[in-house]
């Protein structure tokens, strides 16, 4: 079992709909957990990064951490075409704080 | 803010011969800075951490005199890939760690060996 595990998709939705995306782990000393968006044939853009369980939002994106289930989830609202790309997640635990990264979520939303 | 920029973004080399690659964070000052390889469709695949003015770590199986690295600054990190072969031709990202659980990527370079 990988430490972490994403979907690779591809998850292919309308624009304006709500896009659920998620990643579930092993490790149970992760406490910091990260989303990053990463556009074809660039470096990854972080999103958003929570410590330990609970919600953030920015915008349209909100980010969950379920520590109990070991399972996190960005959320997107209104999806728009411009968010067509691939996300990773990421998490790490402290000392190191050296990041794992999921393998990454491609994302599609059609006009 | 937070911003990493690499050189080159794109690179073509010869068998044999040696691909320097540069990554500088814009606005602030790192510490650790790391490289990944990237492969079509696969997540990223950590090389070595690099740290400020000591030998960077590197990742089991990465052939540490084959990738050299060297942090010379708080903000320049480079990676020099020695008697490239092509099967070493690969997305290559770094990226800076302003604070432990902060890292951001540079825009990548793609390396081809012919």
């Amino acid at each position: 079992q990988k430490e972490v595990e994403q979907d690779p998709g591809p998850l292919s939705v309308p624009e304006g709909a709500i896009v659920s995306l998620n990643c579930t782990y092993s490790n149970s000393a992760f406490q910091y957990f990260m989303w990053y968006r990463q556009y074809s044939r660039k470096g990854p853009e972080l999103l958003m990064y929570t410590y330990s369980s609970g919600n953030k939002e920015d915008g349209r994106f909100t980010a969950q951490v379920d520590k109990s289930s070991k399972y996190i989830s960005l959320f997107i609202r209104d999806s728009q075409p411009s968010d067509s790309a691939t996300y990773l997640c990421a998490m790490s635990a402290g000392g190191s704080y050296i990041p794992t990264f999921g393998r990454g979520t491609s994302l599609i939303v059609h006009p | 803010g937070a911003v990493v920029s690499q050189h080159p973004s794109r690179v073509i080399c010869k068998s044999g011969t040696s691909v320097k690659i540069e990554c500088r964070s814009l606005d602030f000052q790192a510490t650790t800075m790391f490289w990944y390889r990237q492969f079509p469709k696969k997540s990223l695949m950590l090389m070595a951490t690099s740290n400020e003015g000591s030998k960077a770590t590197y990742e089991q199986g990465v052939e540490k005199d084959k990738f050299l690295i060297n942090h010379a600054s708080l903000t320049l990190s480079t990676l020099t890939v020695t008697s490239a072969h092509p099967e070493d031709s690969s997305f290559y990202i770094c990226s800076a760690r302003p604070r432990a659980y902060e890292q951001y990527f540079g825009p990548g370079t793609r390396l081809t060996v012919t």
